[in-house]
C-alpha cells in the first residue's frame, strides 16, 4: 500500500473544475509534486511546491496544501486532461520517496 | 535541452539479472540526483532508488534492498540500474528521472526517460 493516499478515480464534466487530493504524513513537512500520465506515455510533471508549473503546462492547473493533504485543481477541465495523476513527496523518514496510488481522471 | 534516454526493452528468464541504462544530456551530470521508478502493467508508480552522481551515494526502497544496484559513469553521463533474481512480478516499465529539490521541502522529477519495458518470463 502507498504511504500517500489518493482516490482511485474521479470524474468531471467538460469545462468544470475538479480537485484531486493526496493525503500522507510526509506532506506535513514536504510539499507534493504532481504528475500526469497518459496511456503508453511516461509521466509528465505538471506542478510542484507552491503552485510552480513547468513551461508548457496550462495555468488551469493549480495546487494547494494544508496539513497532511495536498490538492491538485484543474479549473475548466479539457478533454486532453483525461489521464492518471500521481502525487509524490519525500517520506518523512527522509530515506526514501513515495508516490500516491494514482487517480484516474475521466472528463465527461 | 535536458534529455534522459534509456536503453531498449529486455526479456529475461526468472532468476536472471537485468541492467537498464539512462544516458543524460543537456546539463551538468553531477548536479542532479537520478531516481529509478517502475510501473507494473496496469499499476501505479513505484519508487525504487536514487543515486547522487556526484560521488555515487545511493538509497534504495526497502523492498528492493539487496536486489538492486544503481551506479553511474561520469565519463558518459549515464546511470545504470541492475535488478537481480528477477521474478515474473518484476515485469514492468522502468523509468529514470532527474531529481530537483527546493530547500529540501519540495521534491520533483523532471524530465523522465522514455521508459524501458522489462519482461520476465520463462
Amino acid at each position: 500500500s502507498s504511504e500517500l493516499t489518493q482516490d482511485p478515480a474521479v470524474s468531471v464534466a467538460l469545462g468544470q473544475t475538479v480537485t484531486i487530493t493526496c493525503q500522507g504524513d510526509s506532506l506535513r513537512t514536504c510539499y507534493a509534486s504532481w504528475y500526469q500520465q497518459k496511456p503508453g506515455q511516461a509521466p509528465v510533471l505538471v506542478i510542484y511546491g507552491k503552485n510552480n508549473r513547468p513551461s508548457g503546462i496550462p495555468d488551469r492547473f493549480s495546487c494547494s496544501s494544508s496539513g497532511n493533504t495536498a490538492s491538485l485543481t484543474i479549473s475548466g477541465a479539457q478533454a486532453e486532461d483525461e489521464a492518471d495523476y500521481y502525487c509524490y513527496s519525500r517520506h518523512s523518514s527522509a530515506n526514501h520517496w513515495v508516490f500516491g496510488g494514482g487517480t484516474k481522471l475521466t472528463v465527461l | 535541452q535536458v534529455q534522459l534516454v534509456q536503453s531498449g526493452a529486455e526479456v529475461k528468464k526468472p532468476g536472471a539479472s537485468v541492467r537498464v541504462s539512462c544516458k543524460t544530456s543537456g546539463y551538468t551530470f553531477t548536479r542532479n540526483w537520478i531516481h529509478w521508478v517502475r510501473q507494473a502493467p496496469g499499476q501505479g508508480l513505484e519508487w525504487m532508488g536514487i543515486i547522487n552522481p556526484n560521488g555515487g551515494a545511493t538509497m534504495y526502497a526497502q523492498k528492493f534492498q539487496g536486489r538492486v544496484t544503481v551506479t553511474r559513469d561520469t565519463t558518459t553521463s549515464t546511470v545504470h540500474m541492475e535488478l537481480r533474481s528477477l521474478r515474473s512480478d518484476d515485469t514492468a516499465i522502468y523509468y529514470c528521472a532527474r531529481d530537483h529539490s527546493n530547500e529540501m521541502v519540495v521534491w520533483w522529477l523532471d524530465p523522465w526517460g522514455q521508459g524501458t519495458l522489462v519482461t520476465v518470463s520463462s
